[in-house]
């Protein structure tokens, strides 16, 4: 089955910088890496997705970056807000499963803004 | 307003209890989900569900129930078999199948069993 390793689990970075946030996946053959931000108390929200035909997608200060040859891919907050503090999730899906897909979730990087 | 509702937000139980936690939604999506959320491990899928009336087994399955009457509830049964149900369980749903569509979740439900 599919592995996401997710890196690094914390991550501190003074408001107005760049965070990244690192994923590799195992299974060749997948196809859809969503990321999700899950803020204290609540359920993840999706907050960008990209399809294994697209390299790169930015929405807004958010952007997200992938590696097919290397098998990773990468979420990248520009000018970070106290907002953005929360956990943040990669997922991976192979579409070797048609009809079944379950995504694999990484083990989640938890952001602090320092003000 | 459109979503996912978990209820209760917080659960007590006594070893040895069966409980249920409810998940609706009224997205009038066909797929649903249980995930148990444990600190430094991520999601792990309990069950899940494409359509009404079936549903499968996900990656951590022993000890819990499901069931799929409704489209709109999706209800999740943690039985004294399971060992460690301690947790905090997340439902969702997706338009498609969940691996190539977005998940909307609900808030959860933190489940203590002492």
């Amino acid at each position: 089955g599919e592995n996401v390793e997710q890196h690094p689990s914390t991550l501190s970075v003074q408001e107005g910088d760049s965070a990244v946030i690192k994923c590799t996946y195992s299974d060749s053959a997948s196809n859809y890496f969503p990321w999700y931000k899950q803020e204290l108390g609540k359920g993840p929200q999706l907050i960008i997705d990209i399809r294994s035909n697209v390299g790169e997608k930015k929405d807004q200060r958010i952007a997200v970056t992938l590696n097919k040859t290397a098998k990773h891919f990468s979420l990248h907050i520009t000018e970070t807000q106290p907002e953005d503090s929360a956990v943040y999730f990669c997922a991976a899906t192979p579409s070797s499963n048609f009809g079944n897909e379950k995504l694999t979730f990484g083990t989640g990087t938890r952001l602090t803004i320092i003000p | 307003d459109g979503g996912i509702t978990q209820s209760p937000k917080y659960l007590f139980r006594k070893e040895g209890q069966n409980v249920t936690l409810s998940c609706e939604q009224n997205l009038n999506h066909d797929a649903m989900y249980w995930y148990r959320q444990d600190p430094g491990q991520g999601l792990r899928l309990i069950y899940y569900s494409q359509i009404v009336n079936d549903f499968q087994k996900g990656d951590i399955a022993e000890g819990y129930s499901v069931s799929r009457e409704k489209k709109e509830s999706f209800p999740l049964t943690v039985t004294s078999a399971q060992k460690n149900p301690t947790a905090f369980y997340l439902c969702a749903s997706s338009r498609d199948r969940g691996g190539i569509s977005p998940l909307h979740f609900g808030n959860g439900t933190r489940l203590t069993v002492t």
